[in-house]
């Protein structure tokens, strides 16, 4: 069965200490890899698609990479605002998108 | 380009009643699939439609169903509601479907009593 598991399932920064956050799959025939910003009460937001093992990507603090087994959210000299839940989802041969549970992120000022 | 609307936004139900939920797509994607979001199980897969057909389907009871319009907008329904029904149900949409990003509405809140 797909799983995905995401680590650490909290994380506590002080603002501008980077770190990153992981995202390990066993999900056959992966068809894309996505992460998502969710704050409370709210839908998630989208974030970054990666469709390939050693494709990166950017926007603005947030760097995502892809390797065949799992994914890495970089997160450099993060802010109070990206406090947060950063999701990642898989999708497989299934075409299920398979989510998960997420990684809480703080950061304090 | 407007969001993903979902309404009603809040609900509060009891057990036994039943409940349809609405979600609008953002204009010209013509997939959308629905997601049942709780503390303990994270964001479930419940289902996906496509041109006014069902492609995919997640482990869910019957007593969750839904259907697609003509002009993409979808409702979901759930008979018979139990406690552990209470969650964020969230709504995406696609262009065309898998593996194309989704994007989300802000979710219909559920309480079930």
């Amino acid at each position: 069965e797909d799983q995905v598991t995401q680590s650490p399932e909290a994380l506590r920064l002080q603002e501008g200490e980077s770190s990153s956050l992981n995202c390990s799959y066993t999900v056959s025939g992966l068809r894309g890899l996505f992460w998502y910003r969710q704050d409370p009460g709210k839908g998630p937001e989208f974030l970054f698609t990666l469709y390939s093992a050693g494709e990166e990507k950017e926007k603005e603090r947030l760097k995502a990479t892809l390797t065949k087994k799992e994914s890495f959210l970089h997160i450099t000299a993060p802010k109070p605002e990206d406090s947060a839940t950063y999701l990642c989802a898989f999708q497989g041969g299934s075409e299920k998108l398979v989510f998960g549970k997420g990684t809480k992120l703080t950061v304090n000022p | 380009k407007a969001g993903v609307t979902q309404t009603p936004r809040y609900l509060i139900k009891t057990r036994g009643q039943q409940v349809t939920l609405s979600c609008s797509p953002i204009s010209g994607h013509r997939s959308v699939s629905w997601y049942q979001q709780t503390p303990g199980q994270g964001l479930q897969f419940l289902f996906e439609y496509f041109s006014e057909t069902q492609r995919n389907k997640g482990n869910f009871p019957g007593r969750f169903s839904g259907r697609q319009f003509s002009n993409s907008r979808s409702e979901m329904n759930v008979s018979t509601l139990e406690l552990g029904d209470s969650a964020l149900y969230l709504c995406a949409s696609s262009l065309r479907g898998p593996p194309e990003t989704q994007y989300f509405g802000p979710g219909t809140r559920l309480l079930v009593l």
